[in-house]
């Protein structure tokens, strides 16, 4: 079994300040690791992920996350925040390939300050 | 857009009612997985599809059930609805092959409420 653990359920940043959501995994297998976004009323948008690939990872608008096999962690960073980044970010894992079902931390809304 | 469709895109019902959430995946995938997002339990795993057979079982009522039919629509049939029913169901495609990475595509959810 798989299980992600987002540590932050509100994280509150500055205009251009660095942004950084945590993310810990759990998996008895080697895992596959994603961030989704989620603006209000919309559905999920795939970040970015990892497969095994390179440990780090960019996706779109800037994010990027390193996967740390010692530390069990994909932590999201962006270097500067930008008003339209508020969002809700949720970190998932999966395993076989992706062919198995995503499981999905508890989720960490971004809030922009200007 | 995923190319993953649901409909309907917004479903109001009463309590007691049945409801049918409609999915098409991408032409090609033969997996279908169900999510539902809730206020109290999250985003949570339902139930997988591949080629019309169920594969896995997360976290779905007994009064909730579905199926993948020959063309690989998916439906997700929810009944004798509650309150706490109301939530955002996606659903999401990918090929389901072995020997490579399968990405899950999302479709726009559909958003039932229980009134």
């Amino acid at each position: 079994a798989q299980s992600v653990t987002q540590l932050g359920s509100h994280v509150s940043v500055s205009e251009g300040a660095l942004v950084l959501l945590r993310c810990n995994y759990s998996s008895s297998v080697p895992p596959y690791l994603f961030w989704y976004v989620q603006y209000p009323n919309q559905g999920l948008q795939l970040l970015l992920k990892y497969t095994s690939a390179a440990t780090l990872v960019k996706g779109i608008n800037g994010f990027e996350a390193e996967f740390k096999k010692s530390e069990t962690s994909f932590h999201l960073t962006k270097p500067s925040a930008h008003m339209s980044d508020a969002a809700e970010y949720f970190c998932a894992v999966t395993t076989d390939t992706g062919r198995r079902a995503l499981t999905f931390g508890s989720g960490t809304r971004l809030q922009v300050q200007p | 857009d995923s190319g993953v469709t649901q409909t309907p895109k917004h479903l109001i019902t009463a309590t007691g009612q049945r409801v049918t959430l409609r999915c098409s995946p991408r032409s090609g995938d033969l997996s279908v997985y169900w999510y539902q997002q809730s206020l109290d339990q999250g985003l949570q795993f339902l139930i997988q599809y591949y080629n019309g057979e169920e594969r896995a079982k997360g976290n779905i009522l007994e009064r909730f059930s579905a199926q993948q039919f020959p063309d690989l629509h998916s439906e997700l049939n929810l009944s004798s609805l509650e309150l706490g029913d109301s939530a955002l169901y996606f659903c999401a495609s990918s090929v389901g092959i072995s020997d490579s990475y399968n990405e899950q595509f999302f479709g726009p959810g559909t958003r039932l409420t229980v009134l």
